[in-house]
């Protein structure tokens, strides 16, 4: 069965601050890694995913298979960071579905 | 672009009635949607897939009778909560995903459901 795990429920930091967001995969295959954001009021959207390799509003993402790692990183942490952040997956005989971890909610303090 | 609206944003229904959910893929066509729900401040419970012109896959412990889907258009998908009771007060989602090779999904601001 797949499963994404991201351990921090919540996560404070001060503007400029490096921040990383934790996600943890348990998946016997090759899978999609994707990271959401949902900021206050909205709708979630897409942040980036690991196959693009793409860097969005400073944001990267490492897929590391060793560690079934996807760790969402931005050097220096902004105000309008703060939101709620799912990791998510996708794969296998699923394949389009979406399996959630339980999310971060980020908050960048001034 | 790839843009998903439901209605209604909310509704409140007595205990014992049924509602409907509407998702809609404004810009694009969704060859697969799906229906979630989310409880306040946790994460999202996939409650089934849906295919245009195919019956909805259900997962595991969602109730299928209780819980109607339809997709009969390429652009619209829709939820029926059936005999609705308090505990299907949530906060349902849907998303769209275009297809042909295409894997994110696109998500529309949800529904707020109360049941009194």
């Amino acid at each position: 069965a797949q499963r994404v795990t991201q351990p921090e429920k919540l996560l404070s930091v001060f503007k400029g601050a490096p921040v990383e967001l934790k996600c943890n995969y348990s998946y016997s295959g090759s899978p999609e890694l994707f990271w959401y954001v949902q900021y206050s009021r909205q709708r979630l959207q897409l942040l980036l995913r690991h196959i693009s390799r793409e860097s969005i509003k400073g944001f990267t993402a490492d897929l590391n298979k060793g560690e079934t790692s996807f760790h969402l990183k931005k050097p220096f942490a902004q105000e309008e960071d703060s939101a709620m952040y799912y990791c998510a997956l996708t794969g296998g005989t699923s394949y389009g579905k979406l399996t959630f971890g339980q999310g971060t909610i980020l908050t960048v303090h001034p | 672009g790839a843009v998903v609206s439901q209605h209604p944003s909310w509704v409140i229904c007595k205990s014992g009635t049924s509602v409907k959910i509407e998702c809609r893929s404004l810009d694009f066509q969704a060859t697969t949607m799906f229906w979630y729900r989310q409880f306040p401040k946790q994460s999202l419970m996939l409650m089934a897939t849906s295919n245009e012109g195919s019956k909805a896959t259900y997962e595991q412990g969602v109730e299928k009778d209780k819980f109607l889907i339809n997709h009969a258009s390429l652009t619209l998908s829709t939820l029926t909560v059936t005999s609705a009771h308090p505990e299907d007060s949530s906060f349902y989602i849907c998303s769209a995903s275009p297809g042909s090779g295409v894997k994110e999904q696109y998500f529309g601001p949800g529904t707020r459901l109360t049941v009194t």
